[in-house]
């Protein structure tokens, strides 16, 4: 697993309130990525950091902003939950040969 | 657009059985194919790694084949086991911006059966 943990790994939440979901790596890995996957979609890019301090926006951004203070953490945030956000998210890292490790994934229901 | 195909949506084997899962891509300029299993409630797991100059490559009971001309790949499982029930995804790694670097295909559900 890369030494990649997720937290929380289970939330319900209720529309409207903010939600902060956490990664962390033991690894020093400088790229990190945070996805969504929902039935019948591939894994989709929300957003992405290549360093400390360092984020750019993937294909589904809207309504996530993302954090890295430190190399080992990277924070996705929803400002205000919506239904629409209901999903599982998985952060990952990446190692050479662009392949990826993943995290345990978090399951987000917003009611 | 790049993107990343897979058939069959879902399949069921019964146990002992090989099975050959598909994908194709339409991703542009290409740099690597991997499959990833993905078991029930855990994150996706990587199987195999094929750059534009490998046809084959293997892991165990999994082959992995691609042609790069006609842009697919196949994933064979042989005498395929319980713990093969999972979805196989077909991740391609190319395309003209940064973030489309890396695409993933929706996967293939398996479940194998006794």
């Amino acid at each position: 697993d890369a030494g990649i943990t997720q937290s929380p790994r289970h939330k319900v939440t209720e529309t409207g309130t903010p939600v902060t979901l956490r990664c962390h790596q033991t690894e020093n890995h400088r790229y990190m990525y945070w996805y969504r996957q929902d039935p019948g979609h591939g894994l989709r890019l929300i957003h992405y950091s290549y360093g400390v301090k360092d984020t750019d926006k993937g294909e589904v951004s809207d309504g996530y902003s993302v954090s890295r203070s430190k190399t080992e953490d990277f924070l996705l945030t929803l400002e205000s939950a919506t239904s629409s956000q209901t999903s599982v998210y998985f952060c990952a890292i990446r190692a050479p040969l662009d392949t990826q490790y993943f995290g345990p994934g978090t399951r987000l229901t917003v009611l | 657009k790049n993107q990343v195909e897979q058939s069959p949506q879902s399949l069921i084997i019964l146990e002992g059985k090989n099975c050959t899962l598909q994908c194709n891509y339409t991703v542009s300029p290409f740099s690597n194919l991997r499959w990833y299993k993905q078991d029930t409630g855990r994150g996706p797991v990587s199987l195999t790694i094929m750059t534009f100059s490998e046809n084959t490559k293997s892991n165990g009971r999994y082959t992995a084949t691609l042609d790069a001309d006609t842009k697919q790949s196949s994933l064979h499982i042989t005498a395929s086991q319980l713990s093969d029930s999972a979805s196989y995804i077909c991740v391609v790694s190319g395309g003209e911006t940064s973030y489309d670097k890396v695409i993933f295909g929706p996967g293939t559900s398996l479940s194998v059966i006794p």
